[in-house]
């Protein structure tokens, strides 16, 4: 399995500019999330979806967008981005949202809002 | 909504020596905290967990205790490794990864 794949790995983008970050996973994972992380502030969710067809805001989804139309992909979408946008962002998922069902990250995406 | 706090933000220690992270959680209903460890430049990964129904939880040198009365808890480690360098994330959540809050982590440097 390549567990949880996220791309691209390095972005650059002028502020206004829109784009899509793509996360997949290939472990029937129902539970997938979005996470942002900057210096000093932690892991911030934007996002989640407990299965297909179900996604809902978590504590900083202001100028995102999602959208899980199959089990496997879990999109973000930046609509017109912002220099505070720039971020490493991390899709998360697990089996369910079930205790004790550790989080399988990406590798992450970097970020650059010009 | 949930609220973690973690402390300290960071911590430098010899090698050998234990460590200590200590996390506070504002929202009584919580009663799952995973935490997960974060090497430079890597992805997050669980190492422990714990839930509320349990005051403490051991695996090798990593240790999580749990006061629920308080509102804490907090990640042990004894005989440090420079391995062990990396920034720890506590978390928490009303229903395991549903909605999980982090505390803003915690720099660990282990020196030999």
């Amino acid at each position: 399995n390549a567990g949880v794949t996220q791309t691209p790995k390095f972005q650059v983008l002028k502020t206004g500019q829109s784009m899509t970050l793509q996360c997949a996973q290939d472990m029937n994972h129902e539970y997938m999330s979005w996470y942002r992380q900057d210096p000093g502030m932690g892991l911030r969710l934007i996002h989640y979806s407990v299965g297909a067809g179900i996604t809902d805001q978590g504590e900083v989804p202001n100028g995102y967008n999602v959208s899980r139309s199959t089990t496997e992909d879990f999109p973000l979408r930046l609509l017109s981005a912002a220099p505070s946008q720039t971020s490493v962002y991390f899709c998360a998922s697990s089996w369910d949202t079930g205790w004790g069902q550790p989080l399988h990250f990406g590798n992450g995406t970097r970020l650059t809002v010009t | 909504g949930e609220n973690v706090e973690q402390h300290p933000s960071t911590l430098s220690v010899q090698e050998g020596d234990s460590a200590v992270i200590k996390c506070t959680y504002s929202d009584s209903a919580s009663n799952y905290f995973p935490w997960y460890k974060q090497e430079l430049g890597k992805r997050p990964q669980l190492i422990i967990d714990i839930r509320s129904n349990v005051g403490e939880k051991k695996d090798q040198r990593i240790a999580v205790t749990l006061n629920k009365t308080a509102k804490h808890f907090s990640l042990h480690i004894t005989e440090t490794q420079p391995e062990d360098s990396a920034v720890y994330f506590c978390a928490a959540s009303g229903g395991s990864n549903y909605k999980l809050t982090f505390g803003k982590g915690t720099l660990l440097t282990v020196n030999p």
